[in-house]
């Protein structure tokens, strides 16, 4: 079974760029997440969805960031004015709705280094 | 305030030693994850625990809900064992709330 893919695996951009990540989630999971975990820190939720609704976005940076997952299954997260403060590793991870906690799958995710 | 604080920080043994994590919560949970960590790696789910005790080869999870804790016992270390343990906990719709991790160092 084919696992949380993510590309970019990395990204290098000066401040003001704009960059955009993306995740395939496990077939079949309704449940998708963005995580981002700075350097030397756990990972911290940004925002999740049920299908191709958002459930929770209010950990999400607003006016900079942003996240679809249009057809409920394929998600997008985009940072538009890339700042230091933004360097980390964002990761997706995805589950059933409602289902045990053991089955929340996590991708490998991508680096992200503002200059 | 960090909801999830584990200890020590970082720790460094001898291969063959063992090892104990600890985690805390500053409020109540009944869902407790251990994770796994190598450098540029995926997490990798180690142990679902959300009470009593449980065992994967070589790692027992125990989680006391009443007070808040929980630990990871890490036996017979290899140094393939080397990487980040975090500790989380769930609330509604599987979010996690991480704790910023133990750092394992593993020398033959």
């Amino acid at each position: 079974e084919a696992g949380v893919t993510q590309s970019p695996r990395y990204a290098v951009l000066q401040e003001g760029q704009a960059v955009s990540f993306w995740c395939d989630p496990i077939s079949g999971h309704d449940t998708l997440y963005w995580y981002q975990q700075p350097r030397d820190q756990g990972p911290q939720l940004l925002v999740y969805f049920r299908d191709e609704a958002v459930i929770d976005n209010s950990q999400l940076p607003s006016d900079r960031f942003s996240a679809v997952r249009p057809k409920g299954t394929n998600s997008t997260l985009k940072i538009q004015s890339a700042k230091q403060g933004d360097t980390a590793t964002y990761l997706c991870a995805s589950s059933f709705w409602g289902s045990s906690a053991e089955t929340l799958y996590f991708g490998s995710g991508t680096r992200l280094t503002v200059l | 305030e960090q909801q999830v604080q584990q200890s020590p920080a970082s720790l460094v043994l001898q291969e063959a030693e063992n090892a104990e994590l600890q985690c805390s919560f500053s409020i109540f949970t009944n869902q407790v994850q251990w994770f796994y960590q190598r450098p540029g790696g995926r997490l990798v789910s180690l142990l679902y625990n959300p009470s009593g005790t449980k065992q994967s080869g070589r790692l027992t999870s125990t989680t006391v809900i009443k007070e808040r804790r929980s630990s990871l016992h890490i036996s017979s270390s290899q140094i393939t064992d080397s990487g980040t343990y975090l500790c989380a906990k769930y609330s509604a719709g599987n979010k996690l709330t991480f704790g910023i991790g133990t750092r394992v160092l593993v020398r033959p």
